[in-house]
């Protein structure tokens, strides 16, 4: 079971350029959420998904940020364009056929400069 | 609005001492978790509580319920160095899995 992997892991660009982080879920899930965490925030839901289809985005900040999960494999989170203040470490998670458990991916560690 | 409140945030333990943290939260809800999180790394699940009055063990870590109060607590026994870390709470309300966190507590134990 290699659990949910997320990419890049450490992802440095310009203030204005378009930011595509990854997600590929554990197989069989139910949910899938996207976190961002931060030292001042700490971990904010920005989007959850069950069964692919989006539930509830109103932690997503801005225009400028969206999420999508074309099939039950794939979640992709884009930040078009990026600010500095972008700067955090992105989660993806979801749950596993019981629904009781939400397991974390390694995160993407983001820097906008 | 689920909220979710955890205390202490910072907390300085000696080793082999007891302590709890709490956890509160502010609306009914169906699923309450506890998670680990070292520096640097991603969050690790440690409990996942259902019903009122749960209590569950792992090691030095208990993590008990009570659905009435809206409360759980963590509590440590016997506290040692590697338990150093920051213990999250989380909470999904009825009927929604939008899970939310508490800001964290953040554990060092010192020899």
């Amino acid at each position: 079971d290699a659990g949910v992997i997320q990419s890049p892991r450490h992802e440095v660009t310009e203030m204005g350029q378009e930011v595509t982080l990854r997600c590929k879920p554990i197989s069989g899930h139910n949910s899938l959420f996207w976190y961002r965490q931060t030292m001042m925030r700490g971990l904010e839901l920005l989007i959850y998904f069950n069964n692919n289809v989006p539930i509830d985005d109103s932690g997503m900040p801005e225009d400028r940020f969206s999420a999508k999960m074309p099939n039950a494999s794939f979640s992709t989170l884009k930040i078009q364009p990026s600010e500095p203040r972008d700067s955090a470490v992105y989660f993806c998670a979801d749950t596993r056929n019981s629904g009781n458990t939400i397991y974390f991916g390694e995160g993407s560690w983001l820097t906008v400069v | 609005e689920l909220k979710v409140e955890q205390n202490p945030l910072f907390l300085s333990m000696q080793e082999g001492k007891n302590y709890t943290i709490y956890c509160n939260y502010s609306t009914t809800s169906d699923r309450l978790y506890w998670y680990r999180q070292d520096p640097g790394k991603s969050l690790e699940s440690l409990f996942v509580l259902l019903s009122n009055g749960a209590v569950k063990q792992e090691g030095r870590l208990m993590a008990s319920l009570d659905t009435k109060a809206r409360l759980s607590t963590l509590h440590i026994t016997a506290a040692v160095h590697d338990l150093s870390a920051t213990y999250f709470c989380a909470v999904t309300s009825y009927n929604n899995n939008d899970m939310r966190f508490g800001a964290g507590t953040r554990l060092t134990v010192k020899p």
